[in-house]
């Protein structure tokens, strides 16, 4: 089945701790991306993957890191959490970043930072 | 002003009744248009695309495009209770590689 798998589906932590979320696709997609979704702001872009090794940041990087070593793996790393990343991430795939082409939404992540 | 607006709602319609949920753009760039249906806790799912001026329908939905406008709707016929969710507009810039969303109508079909 093709599928982008993230994990963990829930996450409590605390401030300062390092975590990581993992997410891989199945699609071999070459672009991936992580969006965090908070209520009335809607989904707001964290970092995007064009390829391996080619990230780039989006609309809200700032607190986080990506890796792309492999073409279906695309972890988010929180170095030093903090309570304003208590938030709904979503890993997401696609064949490419544009054209005629959706997106392939993981089942997300709810992470609360305390 | 944000890349995409769309009424938080919600849009409350009896069932069977045609739900028309509505969606503008800012950036006259956009060129590939697409409608995702959220449940409550879950995962965005792709429901229609849309790339030319017009009407495209698929099955209960039909999606429509004004880009002389900049705006997009979607239109649910005989809704179903099962179509309560939250409806994401989205769109792709292909100029910034960027995908922008608008942050969800809330939809209530009511039995």
């Amino acid at each position: 089945e093709a599928q982008v798998t993230q994990n963990p589906r829930y996450l409590i932590t605390v401030t300062g701790k390092k975590l990581t979320v993992t997410c891989s696709q199945n699609m071999n997609h070459e672009y991936m991306s992580w969006y965090r979704q908070d209520p009335g702001l809607g989904l707001r872009q964290i970092y995007y993957s064009m390829n391996v090794e080619v990230t780039d940041k989006g609309d809200v990087p700032e607190g986080y890191k990506v890796s792309r070593k492999e073409k279906r793996n695309f972890p988010l790393i929180l170095e030093s959490p903090s309570p304003n990343q208590t938030s709904l991430y979503f890993c997401a795939s696609g064949l490419a970043p544009t054209g005629p082409y959706g997106y392939t939404f993981g089942s997300g992540t709810r992470l609360t930072v305390v | 002003q944000k890349e995409v607006e769309q009424n938080s709602g919600p849009l409350s319609v009896p069932e069977g009744a045609i739900a028309s949920l509505n969606c503008t753009y800012s950036d006259r760039g956009s060129q590939s248009f697409f409608w995702y249906r959220q449940y409550s806790g879950k995962s965005p799912e792709l429901i229609m695309s849309i790339y030319s001026n017009g009407d495209k329908e698929d099955g209960r939905f039909t999606a429509q495009l004004n880009k002389a406008s900049q705006y997009v709707s979607l239109l649910i016929r005989d809704s179903q209770p099962s179509d309560s969710a939250t409806y994401l507009c989205a769109v792709n810039v292909y100029n910034f590689n960027k995908f922008y969303f608008g942050s969800g109508t809330k939809l209530n079909v009511k039995p």
